[in-house]
């Protein structure tokens, strides 16, 4: 099992929608999450950091924790084309010294 | 803030080559990191450094590869032999604390013939 894992995708949603998008983790005792944003020849970019369970929103961002699920979700509202890109979830470990990506979930928003 | 500093951004070298990559952290961050990535592997933590001493190196994949954070301001991650297989993107990250967000540099396109 990897220590993170999200579905690859591609995801594919209209423009105007809410696109979702799911990260388990393995190491039940992480205290740090974070999704980042990857456009196709560029670095990831924070777009949110969450640490509690429970929902924590920003703009048309929605991050989502239940670390009894060992689960955590981004929802983006009202998608838009430019929302296209990779979304990389990231989870620090017990101890808080590595951040481990998961492999990235492409989402398409289709105008 | 001028970001996270890295050169060179495209290196095409032949195999055997010594490859090395720089980096120049945020100022008054504490905390560097090497990823690599590709298609196949995503995105892969090789090493980091805590006040410039290196904290955790299992990621780094063999021991042609090495990496130096000689004071605050630089970091370098060399290969040697590089070999075709080691043609990725490579990023160099910093944060405040090894807990923070992770700032990204522009990354290096390393290709190896």
């Amino acid at each position: 099992q990897k220590e993170v894992e999200q579905n690859s995708g591609p995801l594919s949603v209209p423009e105007g929608a809410i696109a979702s998008l799911n990260c388990t983790y393995s190491d039940r005792g992480s205290q740090s999450f974070f999704w980042y944003r990857q456009y196709s020849g560029k670095s990831p970019e924070l777009i949110m950091f969450i640490y509690s369970n429970g929902d924590k929103e920003d703009g048309r961002f929605t991050a989502q924790l239940n670390k009894a699920s060992q689960y955590v979700s981004l929802l983006i509202r009202d998608s838009q084309p430019s929302d296209s890109a990779t979304y990389l979830c990231a989870v620090q470990n017990t101890g808080g010294f590595k951040t481990i990506f998961g492999a990235g979930t492409r989402l398409f928003v289709k105008a | 803030d001028a970001g996270v500093i890295q050169s060179p951004r495209h290196e095409v070298t032949e195999m055997g080559q010594e490859v090395t990559l720089r980096c120049k952290p945020i100022s008054g961050h504490n905390s560097l990191f090497w990823y690599r990535q590709t298609m196949m592997r995503g995105l892969e933590l090789l090493i980091y450094f805590n006040n410039n001493v290196p904290i955790d190196d299992s990621g780094m994949p063999e021991d042609r590869f090495s990496a130096k954070m000689p004071n605050a301001s630089f970091s370098t991650l060399k290969i040697q032999p590089s070999e075709p297989r080691d043609s990725a993107v490579y990023f160099c990250a910093s944060s405040p604390g090894s807990a923070d967000t992770q700032y990204f540099g522009p990354g290096t396109r390393l290709t190896v013939l």
